[in-house]
């Protein structure tokens, strides 16, 4: 079983739309939850984190987090194609059981069609 | 601020050679982290390290060797390449786990 598990998409939504992205994840005691933007071709780069269960918010993006139903999705309202990336979902302190590593989901793929 | 620098951007290996995959931070950041990414998959950990002469194991270390004699490098190391260690490597940084880690640009490797 897959300790962070995504659906890989791909995932098309028109332009203006919101896409929604989820996450599950194996181990309880994860503290620390991050979304990263990956462009084909190049590095990751961080878009949100979120610590405590609830929503954060940051401008179009929303992360909402539920500990109890081990979850974390990634919300984001107006899709523009600029949003066309993998997003991989990103949680700390599973594996090995050390707090030191983060564990990648496999990434969705999303498309925002024009 | 240059961030996290890596060299080579790509290289060509031969099965059996060795090469060393230099990374290096500008912020300071204790902890360094080097990832390798096969196609359509996330980020698979290697190694880290929490700071100059502390190195640890992360899930896919097999094959690879690392070092930490500075704050600023964390060198991978490939000592006899085979065709499974085709990949992108990235390495990362952070000043804690709990915190953002920065990515450098990578290095793209292919084994024949």
């Amino acid at each position: 079983q897959k300790e962070v598990e995504q659906n890989s998409g791909p995932l098309s939504v028109p332009e203006g739309a919101i896409a929604s992205l989820n996450c599950t994840y194996s181990d309880r005691v994860s503290q620390s939850f991050f979304w990263y933007r990956q462009y084909s071709g190049k590095s990751p780069e961080l878009i949100m984190s979120i610590y405590s269960n609830g929503d954060k918010e940051d401008g179009r993006f929303t992360a909402q987090l539920n500990k109890a139903s081990q979850y974390v999705s990634l919300l984001i309202r107006d899709s523009q194609p600029s949003d066309s990336a993998t997003y991989l979902c990103a949680v700390n302190g599973l594996s090995s059981g050390s707090a030191r590593q983060l564990t990648f989901g496999s990434g969705t793929q999303l498309t925002v069609l024009p | 601020n240059a961030g996290v620098t890596q060299t080579p951007k790509f290289r060509i290996l031969k099965i059996g050679q060795s090469m060393t995959l230099q990374c290096t931070q500008d912020m300071n950041h204790n902890y360094m982290y080097w990832y390798r990414q096969d196609p359509g998959m996330g980020l698979k950990l290697i190694y880290y390290s929490v700071g100059a002469g502390i190195t640890d194991k992360g899930e896919v270390p097999n094959g690879y060797n690392v070092s930490r004699s500075t704050t600023e490098d964390f060198p991978l190391r490939l000592e006899l390449a085979a065709p499974s260690q085709t990949s992108v490597y990235f390495c990362a940084s952070s000043f804690v786990p709990e915190e953002t880690q920065y990515f450098g640009p990578g290095t793209r490797l292919l084994v024949l």
